[in-house]
Formats: C-alpha cells, structure tokens, sequence
C-alpha cells in the first residue's frame, strides 16, 4: 500500500493560532517523512522533514510530531501568520533505489488576520 | 527560485493532440521527476530519471512518455489527450546517488487544459 491519508482538506485558523495537520501513511517501509509548502502559483516546496528514528523536529515556528507505532505523523505551526496561508502536503518516500514521494491529498490553511 | 525551469507555464490544446512539456533541473542534478497535480488526485508521481535512465515509474498512462537528454534536460511528452489529462504537471530534480536521499527541488509548473 503506498497511501498517504491527510487532513483536515481545509483549516482556518487565527493569526497567532496553532494549525496542525495530520497524516497518516500504511507502508511501513516508508523511512523519510517531508512536508511540502505550495503556494497558488508555485510548485510545492520542502518545509520540513523527519526520519522515524526521532519522534519530534522543530524549525522554528514549525514543527513535525512522529508517532511510528501509530503510522502517524503531524505538521504543527505555532503561531500561524497570514503569509502562512497556503497549501500544505504531507509525504512519504519509498525505500529502494528510487526516491519518489508518495503525498497526501493537501490541507488548504488560512490564517485570518 | 528552486532554480528547476519548466515550459511553457500554460499550455491549452484539443483532445486527441499530442503536447511536450520541458523541464531543466538544477545545475548539477541527475534525478528528475515529474508529477501531476489535479484537483481529484492530488500530486501524483507519475517518471523518475536518473542521468538519462528511466529509474521508476508511477501512475503513469501508456499515453504519457518521457526521456531525459544527454544535457540532463527532461521531456514529457502527452498523447491522444482527453479532457481528464487537464492538470498541473511538475518536474523536480534532486541531486546525489540513487543510495541517498536528497530533497526534490520543483518547478513552477505548467498548467495543462484539454478543450
């Protein structure tokens, strides 16, 4: 199985809010664990990324939660601006000698000024 | 700037044509994706190349080709397009060997409509 399942499909959240999205994966070959950024008229871009080896990395205002037991892992962003606002994916890459990502469906964040 | 370029950024064509999209990695990258985003699927991985080799396929049709040049730059060739095929369609390129993982740069994008 090489799905990815995330959500919410859209989040509104208050400038200084906290916005988490959540994704869940099956493959349990799955070793590398990136968010992607996309903002209208932009190809996606790398946020932020986590090996199953730790549980949590942070940077800066963004953070990543890892729960391999679980098959779940979390994008929080503390306290959310409103240039924040922008289409979030979360993805997986598969082990072997290809490195193509499997990504979740997206979560569409804005943040109210 | 990822500093991937793709043309032509829009491209608006007929069913039943055949279209070519271009992308050029990044200095000094060998690996090239291409990935196609739509509103039902999400972003789908559909070729990867590494230094002119096919390295693996995804969801890819048997309409959908593509090829890597010498020069490193990536084609993407569609055929017999139907109105189903409309859609953003990324490249990306990332760097190193096939045994490591490098973050995949995309490009902007070239937004595919099927009349």
């Amino acid at each position: 199985q090489q799905q990815v399942k995330q959500s919410p499909q859209s989040l509104i959240v208050q400038k200084g809010g906290i916005s988490i999205i959540n994704c869940a994966y099956e493959n349990t070959a799955f070793d590398y664990f990136p968010w992607y950024q996309q903002f209208p008229g932009k190809g996606p871009a790398l946020l932020i990324a986590i090996r199953p080896d730790v549980s949590e990395k942070k940077e800066g205002r963004f953070t990543i939660s890892f729960n391999k037991s679980a098959k779940q892992f979390s994008l929080h962003i503390m306290d959310s601006q409103p240039g924040d606002s922008a289409t979030y994916f979360c993805a997986a890459k598969k082990t072997g000698s290809a490195r193509q990502l499997t990504f979740g469906s997206g979560t569409q964040l804005t943040v109210l000024p | 700037d990822s500093g991937v370029t793709q043309t032509p950024k829009h491209l608006i064509t007929a069913t039943g044509q055949r279209v070519t999209l271009r992308c050029s990695p990044r200095s000094g990258d060998l690996s090239v994706y291409w990935y196609q985003q739509s509103l039902d699927q999400g972003l789908q991985f559909l070729i990867q190349y590494y230094n002119g080799e096919e390295r693996a396929k995804g969801n890819i049709l048997e309409r959908f080709s593509a090829q890597q040049f010498p020069d490193l730059h990536s084609e993407l060739n569609l055929s017999s397009l139907e109105l189903g095929d409309s859609a953003l369609y990324f490249c990306a390129s990332s760097s190193g060997t096939l045994s490591s993982y490098n973050e995949q740069f995309f490009g902007p994008g070239t937004r595919l409509t099927v009349l």
